[in-house]
Formats: C-alpha cells, sequence, structure tokens
C-alpha cells in the first residue's frame, strides 16, 4: 500500500528557471494538499485541491505559482521564474475525503534554487 | 488570519520523564487538531489527532487534551525514549475538517539517555 509519492526529491534551479514538483496521492484519496518548509520553520498551507479542482488556493502567492491536479495523473505544483527566496522543501498531502481531516504527508521536494 | 502558537520551541528532558507541548489557536471554526513527528529530512508523520468533540484522547505513551473555550491543545509523551527526540509540530484545521491545515512552529524534543 504506497503511501504519497512526490518527485524529484532534490531539485536544483538556476533563478529565473521554472520548477515542477509532482504529488501522487495515496490510493483512493482525491484531495491534495501543498505545504512549503522553510528551513527550520514550521510548514504553511499553499493550495488545497481535488480533482480538477481548485478548493483553497488562500496560502500560494499570486505570481509565478500555480497548481493542478488533473483528473489523470499526478498534482503539479510549477513555480516560474524561480527566485533564491523560493528555496524551501515542498510537501504535499493527501486525505481520504473532506471531513475526515488525516493528512498524510509525502517525502518532499527540496527545492534549491542558485 | 488563522494562528497557531506553540510552546516551548526546545525541549530537553532526560529519558523516562514527561514531555509536554502545547499549542493555542485562533480560530473558533478550527474542529480538528493533529500532531506530527518529524525527523531531520523526513517527512512530518501522524502521530495522534483530536476531534473537537472529545477532549482528551490516548495512544500508549501519548496523550492529548483539548480545551475549546480556552482554544488550546496540548501533547504528552510519558516515559521518553531516545527515539522520541524529534521536531513536533501541532496544527489547527482551517475551519471544517478536511481543509488546510495551519500549523505551530515547531518544538525541538531531545531525550537523553
Amino acid at each position: 500500500n504506497a503511501g504519497v509519492m512526490q518527485n524529484p526529491r532534490h531539485l536544483v534551479r538556476r533563478r529565473g528557471q521554472e520548477a515542477r514538483l509532482r504529488c501522487s496521492p495515496m490510493k483512493g484519496h482525491s484531495h491534495v494538499y501543498w505545504y512549503r518548509q522553510l528551513p527550520e520553520e514550521g510548514l504553511k498551507f499553499m493550495v488545497y485541491l481535488q480533482k480538477e479542482n481548485i478548493i483553497d488556493e488562500s496560502g500560494m502567492p499570486k505570481e509565478r505559482f500555480s497548481a493542478e491536479f488533473p483528473k489523470e495523473g499526478p498534482s503539479i505544483l510549477r513555480i516560474q521564474q524561480v527566485v533564491r527566496g523560493d528555496s524551501a522543501a515542498y510537501f504535499c498531502a493527501s486525505s481520504l475525503q473532506q471531513g475526515t481531516g488525516e493528512q498524510y504527508f509525502g517525502p518532499g521536494t527540496r527545492l534549491t534554487v542558485t | 488570519g488563522e494562528n497557531v502558537e506553540q510552546h516551548p520551541s526546545t525541549l530537553s528532558v532526560q529519558e523516562g520523564d514527561s514531555a509536554v507541548i502545547k499549542c493555542t489557536y485562533s480560530d473558533s471554526a478550527s474542529n480538528y487538531f493533529p500532531w506530527y513527528k518529524q525527523e531531520l529530512g523526513k517527512r512530518p508523520q501522524l502521530i495522534i489527532d483530536i476531534r473537537s468533540n472529545v477532549g482528551e484522547k490516548k495512544d500508549q505513551r501519548i496523550a492529548v487534551t483539548l480545551n475549546k473555550t480556552a482554544k488550546h491543545f496540548s501533547l504528552h509523551i510519558t516515559e521518553t525514549q531516545p527515539e522520541d527526540s524529534a521536531v513536533y509540530f501541532c496544527a489547527a484545521s482551517k475551519g471544517q475538517a478536511g481543509t488546510a491545515l495551519i500549523f505551530g512552529k515547531g518544538t525541538t524534543l531531545s531525550v537523553s539517555s
């Protein structure tokens, strides 16, 4: 029973490039959440998606960041024109359905912007 | 906006002692409160959670208490072991359970043998 999968685990990008982070939820889970963790800090909510829908994107910066969760395939968090301040660990979590609350986290993608 | 405060930021105990971590939240609509353990370089792992319709929940050496009136909840670890050493995060649901989680800044627990 595979858990939440994320790839790549490590990603290095130069300033101005694009970063694409992928998240495959646990089997049967249709809710995906993205969080960002800066060094020595807690997790900050970015966006909550269900299949083909963005439910809550209140934590996502208005520019350069976008997310999707298509009918088929993984959820993708896209960061355009990366800057050094985007360097962080990006975690996704999934839950079975809205209302259960329990979110299970993937291993994270550590993004480094040089 | 919604906020979760967590204290202390660091906690050092001797093996066998108890450890207590406290959190307060601001959103009165929050009704789901999980606790996560994160080891260095690893994913956050859900260790226990509590919903607003109960005041206390136990799972072996771990217990969580919730006071909805005061908007605070606590994690209690008894008989601590070196493998309990990690960063612990509390969180509160943004409104109803199943929505985003608002996290505290974490407590680094060190258990020395």
